[in-house]
């Protein structure tokens, strides 16, 4: 069974950082590419980032490029974002989810619960 | 960037009856269309991807057509536990894209 543990969330100020982990198991995790989708509060789902299953490719929304930074430890099933320079908008739910079709065309079939971030001062 | 468009926003259907969701894509995206199911709290599930192959464990009642840039997801007889927000998601040109979403209530 795939499994997604999304953490890491939390209220952070404006210009401030937190990095999201997100433990994946029940499948071939360094065989997949991986992606972090966002939702903010009572809005539509928007893609953030994603990364190949080696780590060398790493793709970023226009909103936050310059600012996330996304990562893989293949050794520990592990999918990190680190965020940098948080904006009212940034404030969401953060979810990981693998990317069977690959980082460039793909739709995804696992979830995790996801990771509230909730930037404000 | 692809613009994604569903409508209607909000669908009011009764239960026993047939819901049809639009999706428009501002550019084709041939057949690179999924859909999703969101209840209140909870995660997007996957419903439908290749525009009309449904994913494992969807029950029949749930059937997606089109291609290019029109697709529609049909709900054929609907039970209460089918009402909720339904998003598709194109994934054939960079960057991906979900609609705004369809609210389907009763």
């Amino acid at each position: 069974e795939v499994q997604l543990l999304e953490s890491g969330g939390g209220l952070v100020q404006p210009g401030g950082s937190l990095r999201l982990s997100c433990a994946a198991s029940g499948f071939t995790f360094n065989k997949f590419a991986l992606s972090w989708v966002r939702q903010a509060p009572g809005k539509g789902l928007e893609w953030v980032s994603a990364i190949s299953a080696s780590g060398s490719g790493t793709y970023y929304a226009d909103s936050v490029k310059g600012r996330f930074t996304i990562s893989r430890d293949n050794s520990q099933n592990t999918l990190f974002l680190q965020m940098y320079s948080l904006r009212g908008e940034d404030t969401a739910v953060y979810y990981c989810a693998p990317s069977p079709g690959g980082v460039f065309r793909s739709y995804y079939d696992y979830w995790g619960r996801g990771t509230l971030v909730t930037v404000s001062s | 960037e692809t613009v994604m468009t569903q409508s209607p926003a909000t669908l009011s259907v009764s239960p026993g009856e047939r819901a049809a969701l639009s999706c428009r894509a501002s550019q084709s995206v041939w057949s690179n269309l999924a859909w999703y199911q969101q209840k209140p709290g909870q995660a997007p599930r996957l419903l439908i991807y290749g525009a009309s192959t449904r994913a494992t464990g969807i029950p029949a009642r749930f059937s997606g057509s089109g291609s290019g840039t029109e697709f529609t997801l049909t709900i054929s007889s609907l039970q209460s536990e089918d009402f909720a927000v339904y998003y598709c998601q194109q994934y054939n040109n960079w960057p991906q894209g979900f609609g705004q979403g369809t609210k389907l209530e009763i």
